[in-house]
């Protein structure tokens, strides 16, 4: 059954940036298939894209956040990453990654999802 | 990029309830649509894919429908554990976006 799990710092301050992984268990992100994508989601409000990244490290970004985020994937590790530069306040959230298919770019499963806070 | 509107906002139902949700797009995406829904503290989970597949697992008293810009999220024989936040998401074209949500709530 494959999983997901979030890790990085809780806490982030200002203007820094801000540094995730998704580690992968029961599958693998060498695969074809799929696609390995980050979502946020604000305290108490809705979700939001953060982008995508294939096994060969093609990446698709969201227009709004294109300009501070990179998303890396690490085979050896099986894992992939996010960065997103020069946070603030706004960029506090939930972040979840989750897997998608390259045919259906639906996410299922999700990780667990990580609380990231952006405050001095 | 395509807009996604959910519709109501929130809605107050009770157990046993028949229960409709909406979604539109801002332009056609054919079946691109997912439905998931959202426990508090919890991550998403995939309910209906396809805009009328159902996730495996999912039980029957879920049922999705539409194509083009509008579609339907049906839960009938409302149960407890259904109380959470519904939203839509379009997998037609990047950006991908999501509905603004619909919390079901107890009457």
């Amino acid at each position: 059954q494959l999983q997901l799990q979030e890790s990085g710092p809780g806490l982030v301050k200002p203007s820094e940036t801000l540094s995730l992984t998704c580690t992968v268990s029961g599958g693998s992100v060498s695969s074809s298939l799929y696609f390995w994508g980050w979502i946020r989601q604000p305290p108490g409000k809705g979700l939001e894209w953060i982008g995508n990244i294939d096994y060969s490290g093609t990446t698709y970004y969201s227009p709004s956040l294109k300009s501070r985020v990179t998303i890396s994937i690490d085979t050896s590790k099986n894992h992939f990453s996010l960065t997103l530069a020069s946070v603030t306040a706004a960029d506090t959230a939930f972040y979840y990654c989750g897997r998608s298919w390259t045919s259906a770019n639906r996410f299922d499963p999700w990780g667990q999802g990580t609380l990231v806070t952006v405050s001095s | 990029d395509i807009q996604m509107t959910q519709s109501p906002s929130s809605l107050s139902a009770s157990v046993g309830d028949r229960v409709t949700i909406t979604c539109r797009a801002s332009q056609s995406i054919s079946s691109w649509l997912v439905w998931y829904q959202q426990k508090p503290e919890k991550a998403p989970k995939s309910l209906i894919y396809a805009a009328s597949s159902l996730q495996s697992g999912v039980p029957s008293r879920f049922s999705g429908s539409g194509s083009g810009t509008d579609f339907t999220l049906t839960i009938s024989n409302l149960q407890p554990e259904d109380f959470a936040t519904y939203y839509c998401q379009q997998y037609s074209a990047y950006p991908l976006t999501f509905g603004g949500g619909t919390k079901v709530e107890i009457k």
